[in-house]
């Protein structure tokens, strides 16, 4: 079954410890993306990776790390997580098409994170 | 600085009728616009999308009207149906960066029996 992984589904952490949110595809995707979810602002562009050892911002990157080191994983990091990065995360990912996003993302199940 | 927007956070709609569900950009290098559903606890998914080279596209009961000159498009659903009640995003992109996606914040529709 296609599809996209992403752990935890729900976590409860304190300002400043690590965390990694992980998420695989297994879709052969070239493009992943991770976005997040809050009240008010529709989903926001975290970082997108648009192969291997090619990432890239989006809209809100501070705060967060990732890496590209294999096609099928795209990590989300939390270096030093803040109250503020409470929030739902997605992970997607999509195909190219002769350099064209194909339009149809496929997301996870999403990431319910809570710093306290 | 939100360059999409949905300016209706919610829409009810009687079933069987039309929901038209809207969304205005700023950018305008953005040159293709996707639209997608969430249902509660699930990820987003696909529904349509459109290139700016077209001012229409339809799939089934759903059609996205592009008007490039208000920046403007909107999602018709016709006839509607209940288990069409969730949060509709709107999506754009642009050609110079096509892998950076920009979603609007989202129209809760409920569709009543």
């Amino acid at each position: 079954e296609a599809q996209v992984t992403q752990n935890p589904r729900y976590l409860i952490t304190v300002t400043g410890k690590k965390l990694t949110v992980t998420c695989s595809q297994n879709m052969n995707h070239e493009y992943m993306s991770w976005y997040r979810q809050d009240p008010g602002l529709g989903l926001r562009q975290i970082y997108y990776s648009m192969n291997v050892e090619v990432t890239d911002k989006g809209d809100v990157p501070e705060g967060y790390k990732v890496s590209r080191k294999e096609k099928r994983n795209f990590p989300l990091i939390l270096e030093s997580p803040s109250p503020n990065q409470t929030s739902l995360y997605f992970c997607a990912s999509s195909s190219w098409i002769q350099g064209v996003l194909l339009g149809e993302l496929f997301f996870g199940e999403g990431s319910r994170l809570t710093v306290l | 600085d939100q360059q999409v927007k949905q300016n209706s956070p919610s829409l009810s709609v009687q079933e069987g009728r039309i929901s038209i569900l809207n969304c205005d950009y700023t950018n305008s290098m953005f040159d293709y616009f996707l639209w997608y559903k969430k249902y509660p606890a699930e990820g987003p998914t696909f529904l349509i999308s459109i290139s700016s080279i077209k001012d229409k596209n339809e799939d089934g009961r759903f059609t996205v009207f592009l008007n490039k000159s208000a920046k403007h498009l909107s999602l018709h659903i016709v006839p509607s149906q209940p288990g069409d009640s969730a949060v509709y995003f709107c999506a754009a992109s642009s050609g110079t960066s096509y892998g950076k996606l920009t979603f609007g914040q989202g129209t809760i529709l409920t569709v009543h029996p």
